[in-house]
């Protein structure tokens, strides 16, 4: 079954302590992206990567880092995460830059 | 500069009402897809429509490319399609980043 998956699904942590979250598609896509979805805001594209070891910035990357080692895993890293990125996290999949994105369940993230 | 407007930004209907949500873009597209977002916050894939109409059950879409604008309609409207609605747009002649309208959040009373 194609999917998307992400870990964890929610999260609550301390300002300051370093996370990641995992995000894994078997639908052997080329692009990959992190989304943030905030009130009133909508969906707002934070890094994305166009092959391994192919990344750019999105609208929203400050306070993140990205990695894309393997084509199928593409981790969203917070070094020292902070309130303001308390949100829900959406990672996408698409087959290249003309086609569908897929989206998975999301990681619901609490910083304290 | 860069922008995707979706309009209305809340609509309530009863149910069996047609409801046309709009999604107006600033610049040419090669990219443009309307998501359902259903109460459990997941992400709904219902069209891949960078230009034309396309149609799926009681659901259709049309973008007028030429004209910057998408529009999706609902027809016979349930109670299950209650959510928000998003378009997500990728532009020409720029970098592959997706940009996404503030949705429209839709409420159907039974």
């Amino acid at each position: 079954e194609a999917q998307v998956t992400q870990n964890p699904r929610y999260l609550i942590t301390v300002t300051g302590k370093k996370l990641t979250v995992t995000c894994s598609q078997n639908m052997n896509h080329e692009y990959m992206s992190w989304y943030r979805q905030d009130p009133g805001l909508g969906l707002r594209q934070i890094y994305y990567s166009m092959n391994v070891e192919v990344t750019d910035k999105g609208d929203v990357p400050e306070g993140y880092k990205v990695s894309r080692k393997e084509k199928r895993n593409f981790p969203l890293i917070l070094e020292s995460p902070s309130p303001n990125q308390t949100s829900l996290y959406f990672c996408a999949t698409r087959k290249g830059r003309y086609n569908e994105q897929f989206f998975g369940p999301g990681t619901r993230l609490t910083v304290l | 500069g860069i922008q995707v407007e979706q309009s209305p930004p809340d609509l309530i209907l009863q149910e069996g009402a047609n409801s046309t949500l709009r999604c107006n873009f600033s610049d040419s597209v090669n990219n443009l897809q309307w998501f359902h977002q259903n109460p459990w916050g997941q992400l709904i894939n219902l069209f891949y429509i960078p230009s034309g109409t396309k149609q799926n059950g009681r659901l259709s879409a049309t973008t007028v490319a030429t004209e910057r604008y998408s529009l999706l309609y609902i027809s016979s409207s349930q109670t299950t399609d209650s959510g928000v609605y998003f378009c997500a747009v990728g532009f020409m002649n720029r970098d592959d980043k997706i940009i996404f309208g503030k949705g429209t959040r839709l409420h159907i009373l039974p």
